[in-house]
């Protein structure tokens, strides 16, 4: 079956700029997950839902990141005011149910100017 | 604080000759270790997942293991495809989110 996708594979955008990541989980999969990972980096967690509500948010650096899972199942990571320093991959992974074994997707990159 | 180191940072060995990666780590009620690879450019790829101490785990080259304070994962007669980042996660008890470590990256050369 498909796996985790994640569009855009890319993402550039000028400082300041608000964008959308999207993610599309393996069908059937209640938990979902945003990490971010900086070069050299192990991945950062971001923000975990589980069904459509955030369970877990603690891992957001600050208010201009939000999530939202309307649905139960494709998730959209959001970044207002866009900064340099907010460049990275953003990955997006699910899983079964809690506690079970997560599979990531590819990945978008951001790249803040 | 639940953490999660990783050593070496990396690797480089000769095709054939064996290795183990090891992942320490301090947790308050272990849920799951997680042993992942990451090839440049792309989401972590999952291998094993290990519950308790003295479990074990096997694919093609590769073995983990897992102590009451680390993981290994042993890499017999490694081949140039086994180049990557293999990293080491965890859930911790009381919490669904995934710490990571940095990872190891390695090199296995003809």
């Amino acid at each position: 079956g498909a796996g985790v996708s994640q569009t855009p594979s890319n993402k550039v955008t000028e400082k300041g700029k608000y964008v959308e990541l999207r993610c599309d989980p393996i069908s059937g999969h209640t938990a979902l997950y945003w990490y971010r990972q900086s070069l050299g980096q192990g991945p950062e967690f971001l923000i975990y839902f589980q069904g459509t509500g955030a369970a877990d948010d603690s891992g957001l650096p600050n208010d201009r990141f939000f999530a939202v899972r309307p649905e139960g199942s494709v998730s959209t990571l959001k970044i207002q005011r866009t900064e340099r320093g907010d460049s990275a991959v953003y990955l997006c992974a699910s899983s079964k149910g809690l506690a079970d074994t997560q599979y990531f997707g590819p990945g978008t990159r951001l790249t803040v100017l | 604080e639940d953490q999660v180191t990783q050593s070496p940072e990396a690797l480089r060995l000769q095709e054939g000759e064996s290795s183990s990666l090891n992942c320490s780590y301090t947790v308050s009620g272990l849920r799951g270790l997680f042993w992942y690879r990451q090839d440049p450019g792309k989401g972590p790829e999952f291998l094993f997942t290990l519950y308790s101490a003295g479990e074990e785990k096997e694919k093609e080259r590769l073995k983990a293991t897992l102590t009451k304070k680390e993981s290994f994962l042993h890499i017999t007669a490694p081949k140039p495809e086994d180049s990557a980042t293999y990293l080491c996660a965890l859930y911790s008890g009381g919490y669904q989110k995934v710490t990571f470590g940095t990872g190891t990256k390695l090199q296995v050369i003809p």
